[in-house]
């Protein structure tokens, strides 16, 4: 069965501070993925995703996520966060050629960002 | 606002209840999901429409769920008999999926649901 997992539950920075997220998925055929991002009391929004071409793919507000296929890995970074960020983010995957809204999300991983 | 709107944002009842919650995906949408996020956990696919019919339904959703999506617009997810460990926020998003033109899933804000 496919699963995602993301590493780490609660990351806590300073503002300026470089971030990474981890995020790895099990699935041997091709995949669509996803980062999703929930600011305290609001929707899920999307902010980036992948699903073919350049590995290294561009979001909003300034974060990136690269798919690393041999790791089944797809983290997000940014290199500078701001208190803004503060909110928690899901990855997510499904299978290559079906629907974008039907998707295997990871636990997620709360971001608080120091002022 | 032209979002994902669900109604209520809150639902408190009892054990044994029935309860039923309203989705209103955005307007050009064909697809609709639905969803289930418990403490701690990511969102977990319940179950998904195209237009009017109901397409896939995950384990989850025992025979105690039902979603309807009657005119290919709104949807409802009745939980009848309802149990503790039916407490969640329920989830609803919606996307476009055509063959020239696909789009993400747009989430709404959820319906919290708390079975006493």
């Amino acid at each position: 069965a496919q699963s995602v997992s993301q590493h780490n539950h609660h990351v806590i920075l300073s503002e300026a501070a470089s971030l990474e997220l981890g995020c790895n998925y099990s699935y041997g055929g091709t995949v669509n993925l996803f980062w999703y991002v929930q600011y305290p009391g609001q929707h899920l929004q999307l902010l980036l995703k992948y699903f073919s071409g350049d590995p290294l793919v561009k979001g909003i507000k300034g974060f990136e996520a690269e798919f690393i296929k041999s790791k089944f890995s797809f983290n997000l970074r940014k290199p500078s966060v701001q208190w803004s960020d503060t909110a928690e983010y899901f990855c997510a995957v499904n299978r290559n050629g079906g629907s974008q809204g039907n998707l295997i999300f990871g636990k997620g991983t709360k971001l608080s960002v120091k002022p | 606002d032209t979002g994902v709107s669900q109604n209520p944002r809150h639902k408190i009842t009892k054990r044994g209840q029935n309860v039923t919650f309203r989705c209103d995906p955005i307007s050009e949408h064909n697809r609709l999901y639905w969803y289930r996020q418990t403490l701690g956990q990511g969102p977990e696919f319940l179950t998904y429409f195209q237009n009017e019919a109901q397409l896939e339904k995950s384990r989850l959703l025992s025979d105690r769920f039902s979603a309807e999506r009657p005119k290919g617009s709104f949807s409802t997810l009745e939980i009848q008999r309802t149990e503790q460990g039916d407490s969640a926020m329920y989830l609803c998003a919606s996307s476009l999926d055509r063959e020239t033109m696909n789009t993400e899933a747009f989430f709404g804000q959820g319906t919290r649901l708390t079975v006493v």
